[in-house]
This record gives structure tokens, C-alpha cells and sequence, in this order.
């Protein structure tokens, strides 16, 4: 199974752009790369996903590497209510859904 | 529009005692179902899945266990809890068909054992 590795934490001033990193350097050729976040005490809630195109939409955009080794996932404005866990998992077909640590992001006033 | 319903929102129960959680969705059918747990200050631990009817994988050795009677309705249980087993049990589903889709959650029980 590809395996991902996140920041433990990151903070950002609220306004600004949030650059979540991750690493799947053992990413295989049919599995995509998601993005979830929890905030406290909820259940997580699906942000974005992609094979190997940059991905944009409402909330997020998506930035993939040619070799698909990593991504970055950016908030572009980033508000107080963005301060989550944010996971990044890859999966073949959402048969086998793995959720690491993530990464715990604190947007500042 | 697809709904998941997850309850109760919180339990309280003794060590030893019988656990049952239900989970069922609504406005799909063959959906993935999945079972997680979340120990306080934890990631998610994914504990079952499941792809049709009947059909449960175990990821990891416990006294829970799973059982899928209905298409739409996942079922977490145990004959007897420990107090390991306190945390945050989340239920979720995603559509079988086509490409890669997303998955959605359920709003957790909080189960604390005492």
C-alpha cells in the first residue's frame, strides 16, 4: 500500500495562502491522492482529489508533481474556520481508505 | 441527495458490557461501507470495510467486530468492551461504481467505557 507523510503541524496567518505538503513517494500508477479534513469532534470532510492533473474547486486547489511523488494541497485565503486536521491518503478505488496522522493546521488571526 | 445516519452520538459503557452500533445510508445503493476509530489525539484507524452484502475485511485484530444484513446498513459490535476500546467510531461510504469517488462521513459516536 502507498503510505503518505505529513507535517505533524503548520500555522498560517488567517488571509493568507496554506500550503499543506505530502509526500507518496511509493505511490502506484492507478491509485489517486485525497484530501480530507476534521474539524473537532466531526466527522472528516472530503476537500479534493486527483491522478496526476492540478485540481481546483470551491474549496481547494490541488497541485500534484510530474512525479507524482508528492502534492500540495492550498487554501488560498485561509480563515479561522480552516483550523482542522488535514489527512492526505491515497487509494485505488476507495475499497481501502487508510487515514495517517495528518497534518493540524492553525489559521491565526 | 445521499444521507448517513450514525448513532448514538455518545455512549456510556461498562467494561464487559455488549456494544452495538448502527450506521445505514440513504439515496444509494452498493455503496463501500466503512468502520474507523479515533483514540483522543489520534488519526483515524480504519477497523472494517466492506463491498457488498455479507462481505466484511478485518484490518486489525480486536473484539469488534462487523456485520453488513442489509445493503445499506453497517453494524459495529462487541460481546464484551474493554476499556481499550473507548474512542470516536466513525461510519462512512463511498460509491462502488465508476472511477475513484470520494467518501463521506458520518457525524461519529463517542464511546467511553468505564
Amino acid at each position: 500500500d502507498a503510505k503518505t507523510t505529513q507535517p505533524t503541524s503548520m500555522d498560517c496567518a488567517e488571509g493568507r495562502a496554506a500550503n499543506l505538503p505530502c509526500n507518496h513517494s511509493t505511490i502506484s500508477g492507478n491509485e489517486y491522492v485525497y484530501w480530507y479534513r476534521q474539524i473537532h469532534s466531526q466527522g472528516p470532510q472530503y476537500i479534493i482529489h486527483g491522478l496526476k492533473n492540478n485540481e481546483t474547486n470551491e474549496m481547494a486547489s490541488l497541485i500534484i508533481t510530474e512525479d507524482r511523488k508528492s502534492s500540495t494541497l492550498i487554501l488560498p485565503h485561509a480563515t479561522l474556520r480552516d483550523t482542522a486536521v488535514y489527512y492526505c491518503i491515497v487509494s485505488p478505488r476507495n475499497n481501502d481508505m487508510r487515514f495517517g496522522a495528518g497534518t493540524r493546521l492553525t489559521v491565526k488571526p | 441527495s445521499q444521507t448517513i445516519h450514525q448513532w448514538p452520538a455518545t455512549l456510556v459503557q461498562p467494561v464487559g458490557s455488549p456494544l452495538s452500533l448502527e450506521c445505514t445510508v440513504e439515496g444509494t445503493s452498493n455503496p463501500n461501507l466503512y468502520w474507523y476509530r479515533q483514540a483522543a489525539g489520534r488519526g483515524l484507524q480504519l477497523l472494517f470495510y466492506s463491498v457488498g452484502i455479507g462481505q466484511i475485511s478485518s484490518e486489525v485484530p480486536q473484539n469488534l467486530s462487523a456485520s453488513r444484513p442489509q445493503d445499506r446498513q453497517f453494524i459495529l459490535s462487541s460481546k464484551k468492551l474493554l476499556l481499550s476500546d473507548s474512542g470516536f467510531y466513525l461510519c462512512a461510504w463511498s460509491r462502488r461504481q465508476g472511477l475513484n469517488t470520494e467518501a463521506f462521513f458520518g457525524q461519529g459516536t463517542r464511546l467511553t467505557v468505564v
